[in-house]
């Protein structure tokens, strides 16, 4: 299993550009999520799925979208880049049955706002 | 509000010392605690998690529901515990795979 992936692993965009942040799982997890880490806020939500079909916003959903379409796949658009927006995200997803609440990490897109 | 709070940025010991991590957290209702570790160039991994009461590379962390902790604790530090520590909270019996997590403690641990 690859687990969690994601790409880019780096990405510069100009401010007002957009773009999708790719996010895949093979774990068959009803659960995903996108968060993003910055210097002394920890790992802030931003949006996440508990299923196919199903979405709903997190601390921080102003400026990305997402959808999921698959169980598997869990796009984050952002829509008008904006240097608020530098930061590095990471997915995440886990499963809902009892063998708990651990999510799996992806290794994280760094992206840049210019 | 539900909130996370890890008090230190950076806890700096020598190899063989005692290392506490503190998290304390603000929830109403029963939560789970977790702690994940970010070891550089990884990517963020579970821990452990307070319902298993496990103890994981020598770690342990032991949930005070008086005092609202759950701080991480381990009797020798070892170089190869420099890592980025998460205190994180999940909703307990409403699992939706949301955690809000701490601000983070670096653990910077020298020869």
């Amino acid at each position: 299993n690859a687990g969690v992936t994601q790409t880019p692993k780096f990405q510069v965009l100009k401010t007002g550009q957009s773009m999708t942040l790719q996010c895949a799982q093979d774990m068959n997890h009803e659960y995903m999520s996108w968060y993003r880490q910055d210097p002394g806020m920890g790992l802030r939500l931003i949006h996440y799925s508990v299923g196919a079909g199903i979405t709903d916003q997190g601390e921080v959903p102003n400026g990305y979208n997402v959808s999921r379409s698959t169980t598997e796949d869990f796009p984050l658009r952002l829509l008008s880049a904006a240097p608020s927006q530098t930061s590095v995200y990471f997915c995440a997803s886990s499963s809902a049955g009892t063998s708990g609440y651990e999510q799996y990490f992806g290794p994280g897109t760094r992206l840049t706002v210019t | 509000a539900q909130r996370v709070t890890q008090p230190e940025k950076l806890l700096s010991v020598f190899k063989g010392a005692p290392v506490e991590l503190k998290c304390n957290y603000s929830y109403s209702g029963s939560p789970e605690l977790f702690w994940y570790v970010q070891y550089s160039r990884q990517r963020l991994q579970l821990l452990l998690r307070h319902i298993s009461r496990e103890s994981i590379k020598g770690f342990t962390a032991d949930l005070n529901k008086g005092e609202t902790s759950f701080h991480l604790k381990k009797p020798f530090a070892q170089e190869e515990d420099s890592a980025m520590y998460y205190c994180a909270l999940s909703h307990g019996s409403s699992n939706t795979g949301k955690l809000i997590f701490g601000q983070g403690t670096t653990l910077q641990v020298k020869p």
